[in-house]
């Protein structure tokens, strides 16, 4: 399975601020993707990363909220913007390879915002 | 859309138990996925299940893919202390890299 990190690990943030996340991959991947998972709760997905386009976002995401980059087959990020105290959860990244249907996830990044 | 419906939401058994958890969907998927989620770490991947039937074990761990295709269990065999966590499962529609849904999760506890 890849290797995945992600920066920052955790964060604590003011209101109305954005945090830019980055995922980053020891090899190349198909697919990448950014969940959200609220305190105490499940992972939802927030978009599909596609590299070297517009990201495709579920239902409830919107890409002023939650703008995302995939310059490469390696590396991702995900900007919260205009934070609020909603918005603190852990945002995972995660990959899959070309042919495979394992998915695989960064350890997270743990976001607090007062 | 599509939901999971993961069983129970928590468990609370003796070290040396075998533990059984299950997940139930309306929608047909082509891959179901186990994981487990340690406090402060993302979700890691215990076993994948890719035909309705499969059984396959890792370890301590056997997962089976329902027949029907809308329902999976995971059992833990001799639980230990370190199988302390939060079990997801998780189903894949469609081809390679599909996004996943998942269960609200199992939250293991070991009393040893």
């Amino acid at each position: 399975s890849a290797v995945i990190s992600q920066k920052p690990s955790r964060d604590i943030c003011q209101r109305g601020t954005s945090l830019t996340i980055q995922c980053q991959v020891d090899s190349q991947v198909t697919m990448m993707f950014w969940y959200r998972q609220q305190p105490g709760q499940s992972l939802t997905l927030i978009a599909t990363a596609n590299q070297g386009s517009e990201a495709t976002y579920e239902s409830g995401f919107v890409i002023d909220k939650f703008p995302i980059s995939r310059p490469n087959l390696t590396f991702s990020t995900l900007t919260v913007s205009n934070m609020s105290p909603e918005d603190s959860s852990i945002y995972l990244c995660s990959v899959v390879g070309a042919f495979s249907y394992e998915q695989y996830f960064g350890p997270g990044t743990r976001l607090t915002v007062t | 859309g599509q939901q999971l419906n993961q069983s129970p939401q928590s468990m609370f058994i003796q070290e040396g138990e075998d533990v059984s958890m299950n997940c139930t969907s309306s929608s047909i998927f082509n891959t179901w996925l186990w994981y487990k989620q340690d406090p402060g770490e993302g979700p890691v991947l215990l076993i994948a299940l890719y035909k309705a039937g499969e059984l396959t074990s890792n370890g301590r761990l056997t997962a089976q893919f329902g027949i029907t295709r809308k329902d999976s269990f995971l059992n833990i065999s001799a639980s230990i202390p370190s199988d302390v966590g939060i079990y997801f499962c998780a189903g894949q529609l469609g081809e390679y890299g599909n996004k996943l849904v998942f269960g609200a999760g199992t939250i293991l506890r070991v009393k040893s």
